[in-house]
């Protein structure tokens, strides 16, 4: 069964430090994985796209990393700012149907001063 | 134009009304895609687009649930004597021809049915 899981489910961090997300997938075969940022009552945002053979993608103070042998992703945010404060989604596309573009539950994540 | 747009941006129907919720894609994007966020819950898919076609309807959860798209733009997703399992955020995404493009959504519809 096509999977996306992430974890954790929330974090509250303090302004300027650093954290990671998880993202664990089990969908196959594999096509791509992006990262969105959902800030609330808002539609969802693209951070990152990666493809089967990009280990790491950035993007400002976002960094995304795909290991598709153990079909994990993570993405960094580095000196964190109040307006981090959002749900991060994990999306990832297997080949075929456009079904086939699973998302997880998200990060849900505040920053506080 | 610049960005997906939808509307309404709210809507509070009566249970049993119908309701029709609108998508302007971004100009030139052929692929077309309709989600469920239900509140505080992930994005659920509905139906897929590629051009005035749907490929892929797997994802409507009754038959009350519809959707067109004419003219290869916007998109309509009517919903039929609505229930209040309904509520939810009804989110609209394009993108320029497939999955493997970037995906682009709108700000959403908000139902609320009482």
């Amino acid at each position: 069964k096509n999977q996306v899981e992430q974890s954790p489910q929330s974090l509250i961090i303090l302004e300027g430090k650093n954290c990671t997300l998880q993202c664990n997938y089990t969908v196959s075969p594999f096509s791509n994985l992006r990262w969105y940022k959902q800030d609330t009552g808002r539609g969802p945002v693209s951070l990152t796209i990666m493809t089967f053979s990009e280990n790491t993608k950035s993007n400002g103070r976002y960094t995304a990393t795909l290991d598709a042998d153990t079909k994990q992703s993570s993405l960094h945010i580095t000196a964190s700012q109040l307006s981090d404060s959002a749900s991060y989604i994990c999306v990832v596309s297997a080949l075929g149907s456009a079904s086939k573009i699973i998302f997880g539950s998200g990060t849900r994540l505040s920053i506080r001063p | 134009g610049a960005g997906v747009s939808q509307s309404p941006s709210n809507k509070v129907t009566e249970k049993g009304k119908d309701v029709e919720l609108r998508c302007d894609p971004i100009s030139g994007h052929t692929a077309l895609y309709w989600y469920r966020q239900s509140l505080g819950q992930g994005l659920e898919f509905l139906i897929y687009f590629q051009g005035n076609s749907a490929p892929d309807k797997s994802g409507l959860p009754s038959d009350r649930f519809s959707a067109e798209r004419t003219g290869g733009s916007v998109s309509t997703l009517t919903i039929q004597r609505t229930q209040q399992e309904d509520s939810a955020v009804y989110l609209c995404a394009s993108s320029l021809a497939s999955r493997e493009d970037t995906i682009y959504f709108g700000e959403g519809s908000w139902l609320t049915v009482v």
